[in-house]
């Protein structure tokens, strides 16, 4: 799977948008975007995903650029309880084989602090 | 659904001590796997499996077994527990093997201190 290069750290006010970068530029034709994010001590959760349109859903928006090669999690209104480590992981979506299908191959993310 | 749980949440064992943690899903899931958080740092595979029967490394197995007996129980088992296991334990699950794009779903963790 590609490896991903995200910043460690970030602010953002309370009500704000936040955008999170993440550069991907090894990435190839069949490899997905995915972001999860870990609110402290708890167990990752998923965000959004997509493969090369870009995405939205509840909880944010993901744009991919044309090149594939960086994307942007965007939360649109961030609140005090999006404060949490956001990672960026691409990896494959399907494969003949499956020693690779599901894995998640984690960073160390960027943590995100939302301040009133 | 209760989703993804693991037993217990917290555990301090002794050196040399074996114990298995737990990890049972709810939402008939084929792939399901294990991954230690040391501080500061990301998630790191320990084991996984594409379904009841089989199992395969991940980036970390030395000093664990997995095995696989039914589809909603994957258990990690410490043989001999060093303080280097010393970490937080998530157990994950995964939609059925092969489909496209498919999200993971995580438990709340185990925390495991070796003294």
């Amino acid at each position: 799977d590609a490896k991903t290069t995200q910043p460690p750290s970030m602010d953002c006010a309370e009500g704000r948008a936040a955008n999170l970068p993440c550069n991907h530029s090894t990435i190839s034709g069949n490899e997905y975007v995915y972001w999860y994010r870990q609110i402290h001590s708890q167990g990752p959760q998923y965000i959004i995903h997509g493969l090369k349109n870009n995405e939205t859903n509840e909880m944010a928006s993901l744009i991919i650029t044309e090149d594939r090669k960086s994307s942007t999690l965007i939360l649109p209104h961030a609140t005090l309880r999006d404060t949490a480590v956001y990672y960026c992981i691409v990896r494959v979506g399907a494969s003949m084989t499956t020693d690779s299908w599901g894995k998640l191959q984690f960073g160390a993310g960027t943590q995100v602090v939302v301040t009133p | 659904n209760a989703g993804v749980t693991q037993t217990p949440k917290f555990q301090v064992l002794k050196t040399g001590q074996s114990m298995t943690l737990q990890c049972a899903q709810d939402m008939n899931h084929e792939y399901m796997s294990w991954y230690r958080q040391d501080p500061g740092m990301g998630l790191r595979l320990i084991h996984y499996s594409v379904g009841a029967g089989i199992t395969d490394q991940g980036e970390v197995p030395n000093g664990y077994n997995v095995s696989r007996s039914t589809t909603e129980d994957f258990p990690l088992r410490l043989l001999s527990a060093a303080p280097s296991q010393t970490s937080v334990y998530f157990c994950a699950s995964s939609y059925n093997v092969g489909k496209w794009n498919t999200e993971a779903f995580f438990g709340q963790g185990t925390r495991l201190t070796v003294v």
